[in-house]
């Protein structure tokens, strides 16, 4: 069974600074997709950045990156220049290639604070 | 519209009661799912329609009663629930299998069992 960790239950980042969230997975497969979900408290779960495992290539959506390792099956987001709005909870999601996509697994997530 | 529409946004009930949650979405998405999330937890799944059809039940208790009338509307009937059932209650839609397209969620729907 795939599993997904978050390593950091709380994060807190200064207004404007880079800030790093961890995570790690395990699979047996080799194709697959991860996501990095954000929960305001609004409680929508609101997608960020996605990666396909075959693509090589880390995505980038603006201010917000990941850097994916397959082989240390690590999917880290870096958030740049932070804004007091990215403060939330986040939580990173892995589903299998093929699958419905909405059948994520997600890690525990990490409450990111952000001090102006 | 990208939206997905959940009502009622809170709903506090007895153990006795009977209630339902309902989900919209207009996006002719053909996938609907419903998760639980308890406090400072991800969500969990608990159910995935496809096509109108229930794909996937995830040993969810019979209390909890899911049915898709249409590709538009989710429902979720609850009956007897126990005060442990307390949670926030998310739906989502999506396209359907395969691809990277993600699922959308909704606002969720916040249940108090008394």
């Amino acid at each position: 069974a795939q599993t997904v960790t978050q390593s950091q239950p709380e994060m807190s980042v200064q207004e404007a600074e880079t800030v790093t969230l961890s995570c790690t997975y395990d699979t047996s497969e080799s194709d697959y997709y991860l996501f990095w979900y954000k929960q305001p408290p609004s409680r929508q779960m609101i997608l960020v950045i996605r990666q396909e495992a075959y693509k090589q290539q880390n995505a980038t959506e603006n201010r917000f990156s990941v850097n994916f390792q397959k082989a240390a099956k690590s999917f880290s987001l870096k958030i740049s220049d932070s804004q007091l709005g990215d403060a939330a909870m986040y939580f990173c999601a892995y589903r299998n290639y093929g699958g419905s996509q909405g059948n994520l697994i997600f890690g525990k997530g990490t409450k990111l604070s952000v001090k102006p | 519209d990208t939206e997905v529409t959940q009502t009622p946004k809170h709903l506090v009930m007895g153990m006795t009661n009977k209630k339902s949650l309902k989900c919209e979405q207009h996006m002719g998405h053909r996938a609907m799912y419903w998760y639980k999330q308890k406090a400072k937890k991800p969500p969990e799944l608990m159910f995935v329609y496809s096509y109108e059809k229930l794909s996937i039940n995830e040993s969810v208790p019979s209390r909890f009663s899911p049915e898709c009338p249409n590709s538009s509307l989710l429902n979720l009937h609850l009956h007897a629930l126990q005060p442990e059932d307390s949670a926030l209650y998310l739906c989502a839609s999506s396209p359907g299998r395969g691809g990277v397209t993600e699922a959308f969620f909704g606002q969720g729907t916040r249940l108090t069992v008394v």
